[in-house]
């Protein structure tokens, strides 16, 4: 079973360019998370989507990030524009049912110049 | 609110040492506790899970962490310590209480290990 993928696996953009990034969940898992870890702090929670519905966004950290999950499958996550602070690396994990373990992806890290 | 703390963010050990990292949890309803772990250029790998089940957990690779509800700890060891342990090592509480069930981690805990 393949698990959770994400591309790219790194990403090099200049401040105020739009960046893309995509999940793909492990198949059959409702439910879809986003995290971010900037250098030398904690992982923290971005959003949380059950299907193709954001159930908790809170993490989010203003509103020049996007995310969607079209049809319940893979999801996006668009910065735009990208500012400085916006360099981490990017997590995505999915799970089955709510209170299942979350499989985590390798990551994307996004360096903003 | 949920949190976790990880004591040490480097900490060095011999090869054939005990590992021991340290995480201590702070929840208002009976946690979800994970230790995960990073190797260099991969993602994040469950070690082991504690869901209120057995307190001593075993999990891969020979690590094992007991959660303690009196120290509101969830240590991980590992009796021998090998070069391939070589990592970063992250504790994680599941936020039931919010019903969404999202991580909140630690700030990790490098392991280094001297041959």
């Amino acid at each position: 079973e393949a698990g959770v993928t994400q591309f790219p696996s790194h990403s090099v953009i200049e401040k105020g360019q739009t960046v893309t990034l995509r999940c793909d969940p492990i198949s059959g898992h409702d439910n879809l998370y986003w995290y971010r870890r900037v250098m030398g702090k904690e992982i923290k929670f971005l959003l949380h989507f059950v299907k193709e519905s954001k159930q908790d966004e809170s993490g989010m950290p203003n509103n020049r990030f996007l995310a969607e999950r079209t049809g319940g499958t893979y999801s996006t996550l668009k910065v735009q524009p990208a500012e400085l602070e916006d360099s981490g690396v990017y997590f995505c994990a999915s799970s089955q049912g709510l209170a299942d373990t979350q499989y985590f992806g390798p990551g994307t890290r996004l360096t903003v110049l | 609110a949920q949190s976790v703390t990880q004591l040490g963010s480097h900490v060095s050990v011999s090869e054939g040492a005990l590992v021991l990292l340290r995480c201590n949890y702070s929840s208002s309803v009976p946690p979800y506790l994970f230790w995960y772990v990073q190797y260099p250029n991969q993602g994040l790998q469950l070690l082991l899970k504690y869901t209120s089940a057995a307190t001593l957990v075993k999990g891969i690779n020979g690590f094992e962490a007991e959660f303690k509800k009196s120290e509101t700890s969830f240590h991980l060891t590992k009796p021998s310590a090998h070069m391939s342990d070589a990592a970063e090592y992250f504790c994680a509480v599941s936020d039931r209480k919010s019903g969404t069930y999202k991580y909140i981690f630690g700030t990790g805990t490098r392991l280094k290990v001297l041959a």
